[in-house]
């Protein structure tokens, strides 16, 4: 079944990029049944969908980081990529790749990595 | 924006049963999923499109969604049901987005 893996530097500095990379194993990430997605989860505001991308590169995004954050896919590794620009410490949090299901008329995430913490921090 | 809105905890005996409530503004008309999160691990769904189960996932697990309350029952609660519970759902005025629940600590005594 299909595993989703996170990584990318546990330590950002404010004004920084954060990126982070997930490998996905045992499933193509061309499949059209399925988008991929970033969520993050912290003590404070609890989990938080940052957006997804489809095989075909379209993307769709949460309207409050929107101007901040860019999902990629790499086909050829197989592996979705996550850029989010001008980091504050409210950035710090677990971040998590997930397979988004569709499930008309919306998804579900199904299944997640185990998250990598990234913290913001001079 | 859209608010789902959860109790903080929710404390139950074994072999009792325990709902967990997510309030949003006419959630009946949208599809709800139910995460179950344990320590240190990643969210898992439990229930899907308000009442439906992934295989592996014991009929204990049950969901209903009417008006402005969804409702994930678990019944016969064991110990190994101990966790955080999130509802999701879709929302779709104005902006399209997903939105998580605040989360319910479910507690075994």
């Amino acid at each position: 079944q299909v595993q989703l893996q996170e990584s990318g530097p546990g330590l950002v500095k404010p004004s920084q990029t954060l990126s982070l990379t997930c490998i996905v194993s045992s499933g193509s990430i061309t499949s059209g049944d399925y988008k991929w997605s970033w969520i993050r989860q912290t003590p404070g505001k609890g989990l938080e969908w940052m957006g997804y991308i489809y095989y075909d590169g379209s993307t769709n995004y949460n309207p409050s980081l929107k101007s901040r954050v860019a999902i990629s896919l790499d086909t050829s590794k197989n592996q979705v990529s996550l850029n989010l620009t001008s980091v504050t410490a409210a950035d710090t949090a677990v971040y998590y790749c997930a397979r988004a299901v569709l499930s008309s008329p919306t998804v579900r995430f199904d299944p997640w990595g185990q998250g990598t913490l990234v913290t913001v921090s001079s | 924006s859209y608010v789902l809105t959860q109790a903080p905890s929710v404390s139950v005996a074994p072999g009792q049963t325990a709902s967990i409530t997510c309030g949003g503004d006419d959630i009946g008309s949208k599809s709800v999923h139910w995460y179950q999160q344990k320590p240190g691990q990643a969210p898992v769904v439990v229930v899907f499109d308000d009442s439906d189960r992934p295989s592996g996932i014991p009929e204990r697990f049950s969901g209903s969604n009417s008006g402005n309350t969804a409702t994930l029952t678990i019944s016969r609660v064991e110990a190994g049901d101990e966790a955080d519970y999130f509802c999701q759902v879709w929302h779709t005025s104005g902006d399209h987005f997903y939105v998580f629940g605040t989360g319910t600590k479910v507690t075994v005594l």
